[in-house]
């Protein structure tokens, strides 16, 4: 099993919809997850921490199952300017960053 | 700075060559790590920096590459006798803290013809 695994789409959503794409990671003593944009032929770029009891920072939900040891990432009232790949980033006990290979999504006019 | 910076932005060299790639991290961030990127494709783990404690260099590919950290600020990766499989974007990142997001440069995109 790979340490961190995501569906590498496309995701092809029309402008306005919600859209949601999973992470899994092998490791359960990762300490900590974070979401990554990357826009074609640039650096990934912060999107937001997942935190266990979950977050919102306007359209975008995160959640984490520790149990079920996946992450979530929910796009809601989606704008053509969401289209991007987005990263799943897991940071294990021993302080190294393990990034999965991306979604990508497409946001159709 | 306010961000990470690399050089040079582009880099087309010819094949056997030795390139040296720069990084420069935040001011203050103990964590470094160089990732490489060819086109549509994942990210790909090179080396880790962390303070003072010795690098992890698991991710390197091959005996040509290496990296260093001089005084825990600048970072240089060195490939010794580049291959054309060695094209990509070369990514370098830095983090204050366990916990923190990194950031990243814009990369280096390295052309071996």
């Amino acid at each position: 099993r790979k340490e961190v695994e995501q569906d590498p789409g496309p995701f092809n959503v029309p402008e306005g919809a919600t859209v949601a794409f999973n992470c899994t990671y092998s490791n359960s003593a990762s300490q900590s997850f974070f979401w990554y944009r990357q826009d074609c032929r640039k650096e990934p770029k912060l999107l937001m921490s997942v935190y266990s009891s979950g977050n919102e920072d306007g359209r975008f939900t995160a959640q984490l199952n520790r149990a079920s040891q996946y992450i979530s990432l929910l796009i809601r009232d989606s704008k053509l300017s969401d289209s991007a790949t987005y990263l799943c980033v897991v940071n294990n006990r021993d302080d190294k960053i393990i990034f999965g290979k991306g979604t990508r999504l497409h946001i159709l006019p | 700075g306010a961000g990470v910076s690399q050089s040079p932005s582009n880099k087309v060299t010819e094949k056997g060559k030795d390139v040296e790639l720069r990084c420069d991290p935040i001011s203050g961030h103990t964590a470094l790590y160089w990732y490489r990127q060819s086109l549509g494709q994942g990210l790909e783990f090179l080396i880790y920096f962390q303070g003072n404690s010795a690098p992890d260099k698991s991710g390197l590919p091959s005996d040509r590459f290496s990296a260093e950290r001089t005084g825990g600020s600048v970072s240089t990766l060195t490939i010794q006798r580049t291959q054309q499989e060695d094209s990509a974007v070369y990514l370098c990142a830095s983090s204050l803290a366990l916990r923190g997001g990194w950031v990243f440069g814009p990369g280096t995109r390295l052309t071996v013809l």
